[in-house]
This record gives C-alpha cells, sequence and structure tokens, in this order.
C-alpha cells in the first residue's frame, strides 16, 4: 500500500485553460475526498464520494469544477477556464470508517497534493 | 456551521523547549485529530482521539481530548529541528445518526526555530 497517490505535483497553466488532476486512494477506503488550501489557511472541503456516488458538494465548488470517481476507484477534478482565484495547493484524502464503534471511528489519509499555479 | 479555532497562530521555538497549542470550537466533535504539513506536502496524522477526556500520546506529542468535547491540546516535548512546520487540528462534520463526513480544519499553528 503505497498511500493516498496524486497526479500531477505541479501544474502551471494559463488563464482560461482547463486542467485536470488525478487522485488514487488507498484501496481499501471506500471514501475519498477533495479539499483546496490556499496560503495561510487550513485544508477546505470540495466534495466527497462514497465508492463512485458523490455525496457532498461545498459552495466552494463552483459550476467551472468538476469532480469524477468511475467505477469507485481514482477520482479525477476538473476545472474549466482557469482563473488566478483557482491557484491554491488541491489535497485529495481517502478514509475508512468503522462503524461499530461509538462514535464511529474514522481516518483520514492525505496526499501529497497538486500545487496549481495560473499565470 | 461547526468551525475550528486555533492558538497560537504562530510560534517560535528553542530546540529542548516544550511546545503546547490547543484548538476550541462552539460546536462539539466526536473525534479530534491533529495533523503536521511541511510545505508542499500534504497533512499527515499524528495523533486521533476519539473519546472526551482521552489523552494519547505519540512519542514526544501528547494530545487530550477536552471533556466538554469542544476542545483539544497538543503538547511537544523537548522540541528538535524537524518539528518546524504548521499544525493542525480536525474534525469530522458530524452527520444526524452518528455518521461523520469531511473534515473541518483549523487555520493552523505554525512552528518556526527562534532565530
Amino acid at each position: 500500500d503505497t498511500g493516498v497517490s496524486q497526479d500531477p505535483r505541479h501544474k502551471i497553466t494559463k488563464r482560461g485553460q482547463n486542467v485536470t488532476f488525478r487522485c488514487d486512494p488507498i484501496s481499501e477506503h471506500n471514501r475519498l475526498y477533495w479539499y483546496r488550501q490556499t496560503l495561510g489557511q487550513g485544508p477546505e472541503f470540495l466534495t466527497y464520494f462514497q465508492n463512485e456516488a458523490q455525496l457532498e458538494k461545498s459552495r466552494l465548488l463552483s459550476d467551472r469544477f468538476s469532480a469524477e470517481r468511475p467505477k469507485g476507484s481514482f477520482s479525477t477534478l476538473e476545472i474549466q477556464r482557469t482563473e488566478q482565484g483557482d491557484s491554491a495547493m488541491y489535497l485529495c484524502a481517502s478514509s475508512w470508517v468503522r462503524a461499530g464503534t461509538r462514535p464511529w471511528k474514522v481516518g483520514y489519509t492525505f496526499g501529497s497534493g497538486t500545487r496549481l499555479t495560473v499565470v | 456551521g461547526q468551525q475550528l479555532n486555533q492558538s497560537p497562530q504562530s510560534m517560535f521555538i528553542q530546540e529542548g523547549e516544550d511546545v503546547s497549542m490547543n484548538c476550541t470550537s462552539s460546536s462539539i466533535f466526536n473525534t479530534w485529530l491533529w495533523y503536521k504539513q511541511d510545505p508542499g506536502e500534504g497533512p499527515v496524522l499524528l495523533i486521533a482521539l476519539y473519546k472526551a477526556g482521552e489523552l494519547t500520546s505519540n512519542g514526544r506529542l501528547t494530545a487530550q481530548f477536552g471533556i466538554t468535547r469542544k476542545d483539544s491540546f497538543l503538547n511537544i516535548s523537548a522540541s528538535i529541528p524537524s518539528d518546524v512546520g504548521i499544525y493542525f487540528c480536525a474534525g469530522p462534520k458530524r452527520y444526524y445518526g452518528g455518521s461523520q463526513g469531511n473534515l473541518i480544519f483549523g487555520k493552523g499553528t505554525k512552528l518556526s526555530v527562534k532565530p
């Protein structure tokens, strides 16, 4: 198990271009999350999947953003018509849930992130 | 919504010193997680706390889950240069019925070495 993998690690793009990031979660984890992190802030939630179903999207996820998780394995996050304000670190995490305990025990593992710079 | 307030925002350490930081919320959390993030990397889990009052250690790190479930602290004893980085507290968003969702993060405490 190599942990959560994200590709690419860095991406520089011109304003207006589309970009796509990939995340490969830990194989036993059924939940996958996308977060965005800007300088001096903690990660902010964008969206998450349980298996292939996208269960929640935050208000940060504008209509230029779309995420998919076909077959419940890897996930992609696409940003269309990028803007300079999209420059950030995009983090992916996967999690396990142990529902038999009270409260549910959850473990979240993060990837190394994709650093996006829009010029 | 649920928010986490971390303090201090930043601190300088000298090798060998003990460090303490904390996290508070106006909402109850059922789980508290402490992460460390190095520049250009994702957060790495240090300690997970699942029960109110729980005190857990991981080497030189000790964290406690507050009895009110609205706060947590992290202590680092005898700091070393590689402790430099940003420390985040985080807790899962709670749904009715006990299930937990995405993580909510504090803004972080940045540890730097004293000049």
